[in-house]
């Protein structure tokens, strides 16, 4: 069982924009602005998408945002592309007395 | 460019111990933190291990703790991490990941994990 909780699965239509959830307690999602989000392919590595919550690192599209609201972060995609079809992963800060770093456990996004 | 790569996986029997390696080009190893993260066959990611930019301080999920040791060898630009008593469930792919550089003053994972390696397939079993 994962430490933060994500939806199995979200999907839309090219053009569209989705938003994936990911929950986690006052212990590490809410307890820390050092939410980042990443985004695997099949069989590729995973790519770092968001961190800190909302920033971009260099190269990636604008259309992905981030957010977070209490315990609850949520990653954003907007003007959805045959390309974002992947799973993508949230990870927090859990403090370093504690867990560490905990992961959720994964969204398929289907572009359909 | 910037680049990771593991190796030091394979096929190894339950109870006995394997040592990975991820060598780092095109950055300043030494200035900083790395992960090493694994995802299980079909499973998502698990975070493993942290350790600081100088190997001062490092950090393991329960998972592993007591059994694996994650180092670095800064001369070398080569992050290890040796796994003792591996068991079935360690079977997973391991990636290791950059963390912050030393010169930010936050904690580890503030600016996510950047850079990521190919992975290297570790097989526990009988």
């Amino acid at each position: 069982q994962s430490a933060l909780t994500q939806p199995p699965s979200a999907s839309g239509s090219p053009g569209q924009s989705v938003t994936i959830s990911c929950t986690g307690t006052s212990s590490d999602v809410g307890g820390y602005n050092y939410v980042s989000w990443y985004q695997q392919h099949p069989g590729k590595a995973p790519k770092l998408m968001i961190y800190e919550v909302s920033k971009r690192p260099s190269g990636v599209p604008d259309r992905f945002s981030g957010s977070k609201s209490g315990n609850t972060a949520s990653l954003t995609v907007s003007g959805l592309q045959a390309e974002d079809e992947a799973d993508y992963y949230c990870s927090s800060y859990a403090g370093s007395n504690k867990l560490g770093v905990v992961f959720g456990g994964g969204t398929k996004l289907t572009v359909l | 460019q910037v680049q990771l790569v593991e190796s030091g996986g394979g096929v190894v029997q339950p109870g006995r111990s394997l040592r990975l390696s991820c060598a780092a080009s095109g950055f300043t190893f030494s200035s900083y933190g790395m992960h090493w993260v694994r995802q299980a066959p079909g499973k998502g990611l698990e975070w493993v291990a942290v350790i600081w930019y100088d190997g001062s301080n490092k950090y393991y999920a329960d998972s592993v703790k007591g059994r694996f040791t994650i180092s670095r060898d800064n001369s070398k630009n080569t992050l290890y991490l040796q796994m003792n008593s591996l068991r079935a469930e360690d079977t997973a792919v391991y990636y290791c990941a950059r963390d912050k550089p030393m010169w930010l003053r936050c904690p580890f994972l503030c600016t996510g994990m950047d850079v990521w390696g190919q992975g290297t397939t570790v097989t526990v079993s009988s």
